[in-house]
């Protein structure tokens, strides 16, 4: 049972432009959302958060977006930069689970320059 | 601020044949967890330490593996016997406490290969 999915398993984007990676869960529960970026070899980095209570959070070049009655949620990367060039990983965890973690598939982000 | 420590970074063993992973969580971080992490998928929690006590274990398949967090600090994660079906990377992260809203800071992985 896939409670977090990305279905999108890659990306590719020209830098400067606009990169949408998308995640659509289906547990009810969820009412924290985070997103993560893994370098190769590397652990996952946090990135960005949104609690249930927001439809959007911005950081810097990051916007996430969620849209609460589709049980979706998006990341905006804006300009893209080469080095965004990652695997980026949406990631929920609900009031009454203790900071338990469910993650997504993982999308494959390439930025060319 | 140092990071969360894993150690080894790669391990290859034989089916049957038993391996242990070892981590440091960040100072001061009361909540260490254990993730398995298999190609192209993404993590999946096996177990979640708060202090030097479990608090959800229920993704662990118990037959062959074990962890203890040691005075609440250190933790190692051990496999006995592997399966090929083990291969894997896992991640050791740690917060602050397990709020929901809590930050997880993960470690840098080891790569188990079982042949």
């Amino acid at each position: 049972d896939q409670q977090v999915k990305q279905n999108s398993p890659s990306l590719s984007v020209q830098e400067g432009r606009i990169s949408i990676l998308n995640c659509d869960y289906t547990n009810s529960m969820f009412d924290y959302f985070l997103w993560y970026k893994k370098y190769p070899a590397e652990g996952p980095t946090f990135l960005i958060s949104i609690s249930s209570i927001k439809d959007k959070n911005e950081d810097g070049r990051f916007t996430v977006f969620l849209n609460k009655s589709a049980k979706h949620l998006s990341l905006h990367i804006v300009p893209s930069q080469p080095g965004d060039s990652a695997v980026y990983f949406c990631a929920a965890s609900a009031y009454n689970q203790g900071g338990k973690l469910i993650f997504g598939q993982g999308t494959e982000l390439s930025v060319k320059p | 601020e140092a990071g969360v420590a894993q150690s080894p970074r790669y391990k290859i063993i034989e089916k049957r044949q038993s391996v242990a992973f070892w981590c440091n969580p960040i100072s001061g971080h009361a909540t260490l967890y254990w993730y398995q992490q298999i190609l192209g998928q993404g993590p999946k929690l096996l177990i979640q330490f708060q202090n030097n006590g479990v608090v959800d274990d229920s993704q662990l398949p118990k037959d062959r593996f074990s962890a203890e967090r040691l005075k609440g600090v250190d933790s190692t994660l051990k496999i006995q016997p592997a399966k090929l079906e083990d291969s894997a990377v896992y991640l050791c992260a740690s917060s602050l406490d397990r709020l929901e809203k809590n930050i997880q800071y993960f470690g840098a992985g080891t790569r188990l290969s079982v042949l």
